[in-house]
C-alpha cells in the first residue's frame, strides 16, 4: 500500500531535549516536506527537499533541521525544543511533475507537545 | 507573498444539497492548485488537482474550477452526504514548483 509513516504519532517532551520525527514514504517520490498546523494559521511549510542531498526552507524554518540522505526517508530535527513548537505535524511527499510538484501524499501526522 | 484565503471558515447544509467552497489566492502566478479533505485528527487526503493550464477538474461527485487571472478557485459538491463532513483545505503551488500555500480551510458539515 501507497503510504506516507511518521513516527511517533504522539510525542510529549520537555523544553531543550533533542528529538527527532521520522517520515518514510514508499512510492519513490523525489519531493518530500514537512508542515506543521496550527489553530487560526494553518498549516505551514517548515521544510522541503526536491531530491536526495537538497533540502531548502520553507516558510518557518527556524528552530528545525531536515536531512534527506535517502530517498524514502525525510527526517525532522528539533535540536532544542520550546513551548512554541507545540503543533501538530505533518510529513508529505509527491513526485515531480515537470518542474513542479504532483499530488501530495500527506502522513497521519505527529501531535507534539513540548513543556 | 502568496496568500490563500478561504471563505466561509465553516457551513453547514442539509444532506442533499449541492454546494461551493471558495479558494482565492492573490498571486496569479501559480503552479498548480490542490484541494485536500481533512477529517478530525487525521492526516490530508488529496481531492483534486489542477494544473496552472486548466480550468477545472472533475472526480465522482466533485469539481473544481480555477480561474487564475482572478485569483479564485471554487470546490463543488454535489449531492451533499454525511460522509462529506471535514475540513477542506485548498493549496496553491508557486511557479517554482517547489512550495505549497494553505488556506486555513472551510469546515463543513453535512447534517442528515
Amino acid at each position: 500500500e501507497a503510504q506516507v509513516t511518521q513516527n511517533p504519532r504522539y510525542l510529549i517532551t520537555v523544553t531543550g531535549k533533542k528529538l527527532t520525527v521520522t517520515c518514510s514514504q514508499n512510492m519513490n517520490h523525489e519531493y518530500m516536506s514537512w508542515y506543521r498546523q496550527d489553530p487560526g494559521l494553518g498549516l505551514r511549510q517548515i521544510y522541503y527537499s526536491m531530491n536526495v542531498e537538497v533540502t531548502d526552507k520553507g516558510d518557518v524554518p527556524e528552530g528545525y533541521k531536515v536531512s534527506r540522505k535517502e530517498k524514502r526517508n525525510f527526517p525532522l530535527i528539533l535540536e532544542s525544543p520550546s513551548p512554541n513548537q507545540t503543533s501538530l505535524y505533518f510529513c508529505a511527499s509527491s513526485s515531480l511533475a515537470g518542474r513542479g510538484t504532483d499530488t501530495q501524499y500527506f502522513g497521519p501526522g505527529t501531535r507534539l507537545t513540548v513543556l | 507573498k502568496q496568500e490563500v484565503t478561504q471563505i466561509p471558515a465553516a457551513l453547514s447544509v442539509p444532506e442533499g444539497e449541492n454546494l461551493v467552497l471558495n479558494c482565492s489566492f492573490t498571486d496569479s502566478a501559480i503552479y498548480n492548485l490542490q484541494w485536500f479533505r481533512q477529517d478530525p485528527g487525521k492526516g490530508l487526503t488529496s481531492l483534486l488537482l489542477i494544473q496552472s493550464s486548466q480550468r477545472e477538474q472533475t472526480s465522482g461527485r466533485l469539481n473544481a474550477s480555477l480561474d487564475k487571472s482572478s485569483g479564485r478557485s471554487t470546490l463543488y459538491i454535489a449531492a451533499s452526504q454525511p460522509g462529506d463532513s471535514a475540513t477542506y483545505l485548498c493549496a496553491v503551488g508557486e511557479t517554482s514548483g517547489s512550495r505549497l500555500t494553505f488556506g486555513e480551510g472551510t469546515q463543513l458539515t453535512v447534517n442528515p
